[in-house]
């Protein structure tokens, strides 16, 4: 079975500094696709960015980024310019690629606080 | 465009009540996941739908719950009696077929059995 690891429960981070949160995952799948959202206190769960487990290049969406490590099985997520709205829980998440259905496995997520 | 609607945002129910929650999934989107949220499991998918048709509902922690999707723009997810231990948001996501896997979600329904 597939398991997606978070290891920091707790981020925090200066207002217009760079962070960066940590996931791990595990599979035997070679086709997959791995993803960040952004839980803020509304609850509503927003995709932040998303990574195709064949492509070698680093997805990017504005100050968001990820470091895609395939062969150590790790997709950590830094942001860039820290804001305050950017403060949220962030849970990193797995699906297969072979199955269009499949579900995604979440982490356990790391709450990140943005100091002003 | 309207994303994922569900409804109610938030429901208090006494223990033994029959609870239903409701999603209307994005026009076009033919895949309906229900995921349940709780401080103690984290987020974990109960049952997924593919045009209308149950494909896997492993995670579905009992048979006091069930699901339906009798058409492709709704669904519920029913609580039978309900327990406190259900107490948890529940989640209500949609995607179409393709090779973006994206999920949208819904706002979530809060349900505290008290």
């Amino acid at each position: 079975a597939q398991t997606v690891t978070q290891s920091q429960p707790e981020m925090s981070v200066q207002e217009a500094e760079t962070v960066t949160l940590s996931c791990t995952y595990d599979t035997s799948e070679s086709d997959y696709y791995l993803f960040w959202y952004k839980q803020p206190p509304s609850r509503q769960m927003i995709l932040v960015i998303r990574q195709e487990a064949y492509k070698q290049q680093n997805a990017t969406e504005n100050r968001f980024s990820v470091n895609f490590q395939k062969a150590a099985k790790s997709f950590s997520l830094k942001i860039s310019d820290s804001q305050l709205g950017d403060a949220a829980m962030y849970f990193c998440a797995y699906t297969q690629g072979w199955a269009s259905g499949s579900r995604l496995t979440f982490g356990e997520g790391t709450q990140l606080t943005v100091n002003p | 465009d309207a994303g994922v609607i569900q409804s109610p945002r938030h429901e208090v129910t006494e223990m033994g009540q029959e609870v239903t929650l409701r999603c209307k999934p994005i026009s076009g989107h033919d895949y309906l996941f229900w995921y349940r949220q709780t401080m103690m499991r984290g987020l974990e998918l109960l049952i997924y739908f593919n045009n209308n048709v149950p494909i896997d509902d492993s995670g579905m922690p009992e048979d006091r719950f069930s699901a339906k999707m009798p058409n492709a723009s709704f669904s519920t997810l029913k609580i039978q009696p309900s327990e406190p231990r259900d107490s948890a948001v529940y989640f209500c996501a949609s995607r179409t077929s393709g090779t973006k896997n994206e999920q949208f979600f819904g706002p979530g329904t809060r349900l505290t059995v008290l």
